[in-house]
């Protein structure tokens, strides 16, 4: 198994630019998450999804986009890149069996600057 | 919401225990789990506790009082190769899997 792979790992946009960050796990995993770390600010989470074509937003969804058509593609999109999002994004999933908390797996992380 | 409190650095020695403390205030509370990430690298899970009590991985315990709202992270015979972050995360009343994590405990073993 692959685990959680995430692509670009490393990617610079210019302010204004679209772009979408890659998840995928090989798992089937039915919850997906994304979080962005910021020095000092710990894992924040953006969006998650608890199974294919369900959504929600995390603690700062703001200028994201997500969708879940698969179970087990859970792409990212920035709509129109600012330099406040240039952080480090972490995908992760974790089996969802509605009766416990379960570890959930992380990828690699991409590397987003935003000039 | 949530907020959690843990310190924001640590040191200890080789071959001795460390306790990262996380304390906490939520809305609703169902359970405290812990991670461990490298610089550089993405967070691996380390342990969960639901109930109050110690749970016991190897060199890794972690422990919970629910009444005090408070948890730790015990590390045993510390190695060069704990150093790290580490970080507490409390689950959501909106979810089974969705957590609010700390800021992080940076751990610096030294010899």
């Amino acid at each position: 198994n692959a685990g959680v792979t995430q692509t670009p790992k490393f990617q610079v946009l210019k302010t204004g630019q679209s772009m979408t960050l890659q998840c995928a796990q090989d798992m089937n995993h039915e919850y997906m998450s994304w979080y962005r770390q910021d020095p000092g600010m710990g894992l924040r989470l953006i969006h998650y999804s608890v199974g294919a074509g369900i959504t929600d937003q995390g603690e700062v969804p703001n200028g994201y986009n997500v969708s879940r058509s698969t179970t087990e593609d859970f792409p990212l999109r920035l709509l129109s890149a600012a330099p406040s999002q240039t952080s480090v994004y972490f995908c992760a999933s974790s089996y969802d069996t509605g009766a416990s908390y379960n570890e959930q797996f992380f990828g690699p992380g991409t590397r987003l600057t935003v000039l | 919401g949530q907020s959690l409190e843990q310190p924001s650095e640590v040191t200890a020695v080789e071959g001795a225990i460390v306790q990262i403390n996380c304390t906490y205030q939520t809305s609703g509370f169902y359970g405290l789990s812990w991670y461990q990430q490298h610089d550089g690298g993405a967070p691996t899970f380390l342990s969960y506790n639901g109930l109050d009590g110690l749970e016991e991985t190897g060199r890794f315990s972690s422990f919970l009082s629910r009444s005090d709202s408070y948890g730790y992270l015990l590390l045993q015979e510390l190695q060069m190769k704990d150093s790290a972050s580490y970080f507490c995360a409390v689950r959501d009343r909106g979810g089974y899997q969705k957590v609010t994590f700390g800021i992080g405990t940076k751990l610096q073993v030294i010899p």
